[in-house]
């Protein structure tokens, strides 16, 4: 079993703190992708990596960070500086004939 | 601006009839024509794709159709049932997007028994 695994599944967060969303992958993908999903806007890209330790920002970038210091891991962390991250965060990988494949996503709400 | 309209926003449709969604998109550069099919809770799963040099494809119950010179593509679900009641979710990828997508807004569809 394995695919993309994310965890955790629920987290809460207090303002101001900072939180790390864990996103691991046993399919060998190159690319691997953060995405927030909102009520009615579909999936919006914040952050992307083609490669080990590249990552290019995705249209919402602000406010979220991530790292790529190994193939099989994408974390990404939600900062104080976002504003609004109570979401649906989705992970995923991408495939050899360029389709995507996602995690279980995990829902970050903010109290 | 959104790159991918999608349309409706939601869908009732009775237990053996056909489901039908609609997506526009305004640049030509894109290459790839996924729909995706969303459970609450759960992550998005690749339900059938397409690419513009193919009018239609067909995989079960699910065609796409596509119409290059309208910039528009659509799913079809032949004989709905209930467990189809689920979120659907056009992309498209391609031109300045390279590798990555491009999603709908996504339209909710409910199969009703």
């Amino acid at each position: 079993d394995g695919g993309i695994t994310q965890s955790p599944k629920y987290l809460f967060r207090k303002e101001g703190q900072n939180v790390t969303l864990s996103c691991e992958q046993n399919l060998n993908h190159d690319a691997m992708y953060w995405y927030r999903q909102d009520p009615g806007q579909g999936l919006r890209l914040i952050y992307y990596s083609q490669i080990v330790n590249d990552f290019q920002k995705g249209d919402i970038a602000e406010g979220y960070s991530v790292s790529r210091e190994k193939k099989e891991s994408f974390p990404l962390t939600v900062t104080s500086a976002q504003k609004n991250p109570t979401a649906f965060y989705l992970c995923a990988g991408q495939g050899m004939a360029g389709e995507l494949f996602f995690g279980e996503g995990s829902r970050l709400t903010v109290l | 601006q959104q790159q991918v309209k999608q349309s409706p926003q939601s869908l009732i449709v009775q237990k053996g009839g056909i489901s039908i969604i609609n997506c526009a998109y305004e640049n030509t550069a894109f290459d790839y024509f996924p729909w995706y099919q969303q459970f609450p809770g759960k992550g998005p799963a690749l339900l059938i794709a397409i690419r513009p040099d193919v009018s239609e494809k067909k995989e079960g119950r699910f065609t796409i159709s596509f119409n290059k010179s309208a910039k528009q593509f659509s799913l079809h679900i032949m004989d709905s049932q209930p467990g189809d009641s689920a979120t659907y979710f056009c992309a498209a990828r391609g031109g300045n997007y390279g590798q990555n997508f491009v999603f709908g807004p996504g339209t909710r569809l409910s199969v009703l028994p």
